[in-house]
């Protein structure tokens, strides 16, 4: 069964730089969450999009964005970058329907240097 | 609000003895609760879910949790551990009126052989 897909799987960036993660969802699935995972932590929700509109917001820096396309993947923007910034960033995604069940992507490993 | 808290940070077992990670929570409604596991620099696969119906749930690799109300307590076994589940295993609770996932702090679960 397809999976949610996020790329790239790993990032190297200088501080100050810009990144951008992308995730794809699962088919069908309308509803996509941004998670950060720092080391040895537990995830932290950023932000969650439903049908193209921000549907909830977390802990998301405001140096950071994201958005939902009509194809439904969404693209979290991470601006101004900081060491603190390095950290695993998870996607989710689930349809409405049964919104309670999120299936999570492998992950974005974001070194910044 | 929900709250999510896992007992230990640590648990270590010996190959073929009982697993048995705990977690309890607190939630004003009715709650979802997930058990994810996380195997090294990889994403979080679910285990398991509790939505409604059977407190007694099974999941993948021969896991199971059983959601008591009156404890507050989704507890994680298995009779038997492998080498294989050597892994960081989070527990997570949302609700039918916030499907941000609340996250426990995860237990690193050690095998011994």
């Amino acid at each position: 069964a397809a999976g949610v897909i996020q790329s790239p799987r790993h990032l190297i960036k200088e501080k100050r730089e810009t990144a951008t993660l992308k995730c794809y969802p699962i088919p069908r699935h309308d509803t996509v969450y941004w998670y950060q995972q720092g080391p040895g932590q537990d995830p932290q929700f950023l932000i969650s999009f439903y049908e193209k509109m921000q549907s909830d917001k977390g802990s998301i820096p405001d140096r950071f964005s994201a958005q939902q396309f009509s194809d439904y993947h969404s693209e979290l923007n991470m601006s101004s970058l900081e060491l603190g910034d390095s950290a695993l960033y998870f996607c989710a995604s689930s349809f409405r329907g049964r919104a309670e069940t999120q299936y999570f992507g492998p992950g974005t490993r974001l070194l910044v240097l | 609000a929900q709250s999510v808290t896992q007992l230990g940070s640590h648990v270590s077992v010996s190959e073929g003895a009982l697993v048995l990670l705990r977690c309890n929570y607190s939630s004003s409604v009715p709650p979802y609760l997930f058990w994810y596991v996380q195997y090294p620099n990889q994403g979080l696969q679910l285990l398991l879910k509790y939505t409604t119906g059977a407190t007694l749930v099974k999941g993948i690799n021969g896991f199971e949790a059983e959601f008591k109300k009156s404890e507050t307590s989704f507890h994680l076994t298995k009779p038997s551990a492998h080498m294989s589940d050597a892994a960081e295993y989070f527990c997570a609770v949302t609700s039918d009126s916030n499907y941000q996932l609340i996250w426990g702090a995860g237990t690193k679960l050690i095998i011994k052989p």
